[in-house]
């Protein structure tokens, strides 16, 4: 049974940056069957696709979010993290990571998630 | 690119059908057969309920089901039961990934 865990601090400084990890266990990222995704949700509201990383390393981001997000990967830990620089209130969220059948875009794995707050 | 548009609340009683929407452009949900459906309890992940449109994963009630016409998909859901109470969403491929903003289900 995959299962994804997020990890990270829960309380980052205005302007400072996010940092995230994805542990993967069940299952190898080094598929290539998959996409690795970070989906997040402001509280109260709906979800926004944040972006992936492919085994090769290949990425794709949100172009409202590409110019301050990076995601990586670590294969030799099965894990893949996200960085999100220049953060404001507004990034301030329950932040999920999962896996994205890449043959047809769905994600049938998810973590439980993790609240990250933006606050001085 | 927008997010999709769903209707913010819908509800019905036990054992009645409702049917949320999901309604996007000829860019995204009227160019590919590529819509999911997720539901979401509250503080919970959410778990995939319907994908390619019509297909339901393995351990999915057979309850739900999935459509699309033109630019809308629809989510179905018959046999209302109380569990089925939580906020449903949509997404599109479009290259990028587009979110409904999400549907409010409530079993009266």
């Amino acid at each position: 049974q995959v299962q994804l865990q997020e990890s990270g601090p829960g309380l980052v400084k205005p302007s400072q940056t996010l940092f995230l990890t994805c542990t993967v266990s069940g299952g190898s990222i080094s598929s290539d069957d998959y996409y690795w995704t970070w989906i997040r949700q402001p509280p109260g509201k709906g979800l926004e696709w944040i972006g992936y990383i492919y085994y090769s390393g290949s990425t794709y981001y949100n172009p409202s979010l590409k110019s301050r997000v990076t995601i990586s990967l670590d294969k030799s830990k099965n894990q893949f993290s996200l960085k999100l620089s220049s953060v404001t209130a507004a990034d301030t969220a329950v932040y999920f990571c999962a896996r994205e059948v890449s043959s047809g875009t769905w994600f049938d794995y998810w973590g439980q998630g993790t609240l990250v707050t933006v606050s001085s | 690119q927008s997010a999709l548009t769903q209707p913010a609340s819908v509800s019905g009683s036990p054992g009645q059908s409702i049917t949320i929407s999901c309604t996007g452009t000829s860019s995204d949900v009227g160019k590919y057969n590529l819509v999911s459906w997720y539901q979401q309890h509250p503080g919970k992940a959410p778990k995939l309920m319907i994908y390619e449109v019509i297909k339901r994963p393995s351990g999915v009630s057979n309850r739900f089901s999935g459509s699309k016409s033109g630019n809308t998909a629809s989510l179905t859901i018959s046999g209302l039961q109380a569990e089925d109470e939580a906020d449903y969403y949509c997404c599109s491929y479009a290259n990028s990934r587009l979110f409904g903003g999400g549907t409010k289900l409530t079993v009266l």
